[in-house]
């Protein structure tokens, strides 16, 4: 089984620009969540959707943003870039059946804004 | 109270010695609790997972959960240098969402 694919793996943008980012799933897995994670900080949880519904969501500002598809492919978007923007974005994915909740993460996109 | 807690460490253990990484959470309707190790520069990948009190043993990984005093820890036995990493710990709360402690940076001196 394929594990979870993000796309692009690398971005470099200017700020005020704005960015999207990609994830695709394990194949049956209807869980996805977002993280951030910058150099020496822990994983910061963005926001988690389910059945193309955002289920939680983290402490980020409203120019962060995702949406989820039938499919359970996702996608974040980041309006009006800051150079604090600029982190390790993470996607997991979960089969959410039961409490169990286990998260496999893909290898993440690195965004770097000048 | 940070909600998950861990020891930033780093922690730093000799070749072949055990290595213990060790976790607190403030829910106690908590019921899933997970072991991820995060290499330099890569994504977090899952060691282990524990729903119960008491042991549990995969190779030379050993998880241990004690629900009465909110802890749970990681062993590492026979530590590798490729053992060295930052190890998360993460919670799934009552709530249903999924809390994560910022992580032990272990270090295994050869």
């Amino acid at each position: 089984k394929a594990g979870v694919t993000q796309t692009p793996r690398y971005l470099i943008k200017t700020r005020g620009q704005q960015v999207t980012l990609s994830c695709s799933p394990i194949s049956g897995h209807r869980s996805v969540s977002w993280y951030q994670q910058t150099p020496g900080q822990g994983l910061q949880f963005l926001f988690e959707y389910f059945s193309e519904t955002q289920r939680n969501k983290g402490n980020f500002p409203g120019r962060f943003s995702g949406r989820q598809f039938s499919n359970s492919r996702s996608e974040m978007n980041v309006s009006t870039l800051e150079l604090g923007d600029s982190a390790l974005y993470l996607c997991a994915s979960s089969q959410d059946s039961g409490h169990q909740e286990t998260q496999y993460f893909g290898p993440g996109t690195r965004l770097l804004v000048l | 109270q940070k909600e998950v807690e861990q020891n930033s460490g780093p922690l730093s253990v000799p070749e072949g010695a055990i290595a213990s990484l060790n976790c607190t959470y403030s829910d106690r309707g908590s019921q899933s609790f997970f072991w991820y190790r995060q290499y330099s520069g890569k994504s977090p990948e899952l060691i282990m997972s524990i729903y119960s009190n008491g042991d549990k043993e995969d190779g030379r990984f050993t998880a241990q959960l004690n629900k009465a005093s909110q802890y749970v820890s990681l062993l590492i036995r026979d530590s590798q240098p490729s053992d060295s990493a930052t190890y998360l710990c993460a919670v799934l709360y009552s709530n249903y969402q999924l809390i994560w402690g910022a992580g032990t940076k272990l270090i295994i001196k050869p």
